[in-house]
């Protein structure tokens, strides 16, 4: 059975270095193929997918975020976790980790049960 | 960046009754579309992928279709527990973009 669950601070200030972590069980990320994202839902609003690690350690970012973000794995504590700088009120939002089952497919199909960061000052 | 756009932004549908969902694509994906369920305070859980395939343990009343731009979910007679909001992805093109989602509300 996979499950996700993201931890991490909940009140941030402006500025800061936003560090969440990721820790899974059910699979192991050095299994050929899969993957973990991180996706964000500022409330109310729509998903925004961030970043994704692969078995290979391989990553890919959001364009519009890339300079913010860094996605690290450790495999031997099954845990992916992701930094993003230099944060801001809009940066609110429930943090969702996410296992991405499929080489070549970009879809996820378990789910953490998310985390809410507020910002502010 | 592929926009992901969804209509209606809520649907009223009664209990029983068939709810059709419109994802467009602001260019071709393919088949690369994924469909999610969100209920409030929950995590988004995967219904279709590949625009057609049921996820696993997906009952068979949620349906998926369509290629290129133009996607539909359908959901064949609604049960009380299928009051959500839904939400497509495309997967064809980084990055990785959702729709804004289509509230299914109790009419």
């Amino acid at each position: 059975q996979i499950t996700l669950k993201e931890s991490g601070p909940t009140l941030m200030k402006p500025t800061q270095t936003l560090t969440l972590t990721c820790t899974f069980s059910g699979f192991s990320l050095s299994t050929s193929g899969v993957g973990v994202g991180w996706i964000r839902q500022p409330p109310g609003k729509a998903l925004e997918w961030l970043a994704l690690i692969y078995w290979d350690d391989d990553k890919h970012y959001s364009p519009s975020l890339k300079s913010r973000l860094t996605i690290t794995k450790d495999t031997s504590k099954n845990q992916v976790v992701l930094t993003m700088t230099n944060i801001d009120p809009v940066d609110t939002a429930t943090y969702y980790c996410a296992h991405r089952p499929f080489r070549g497919k970009y879809f996820f199909d378990y789910w953490g049960q998310g985390t809410l960061v507020t910002v502010s000052s | 960046e592929i926009v992901m756009m969804q209509s209606p932004a809520t649907l009223s549908v009664s209990p029983g009754e068939r709810a059709t969902l419109s994802c467009r694509a602001s260019q071709s994906v393919g088949s690369t579309l994924a469909w999610y369920q969100q209920k409030p305070g929950q995590a988004p859980r995967l219904l279709i992928y590949g625009a057609s395939t049921r996820a696993t343990g997906v009952p068979a009343r949620f349906s998926g279709s369509g290629s290129g731009t133009e996607f539909t979910l359908t959901i064949s007679s609604l049960q009380s527990e299928d009051f959500a909001v839904y939400c497509c992805q495309q997967y064809s093109n980084w990055p990785l973009t959702f729709g804004g989602g289509t509230k299914v509300e109790i009419k």
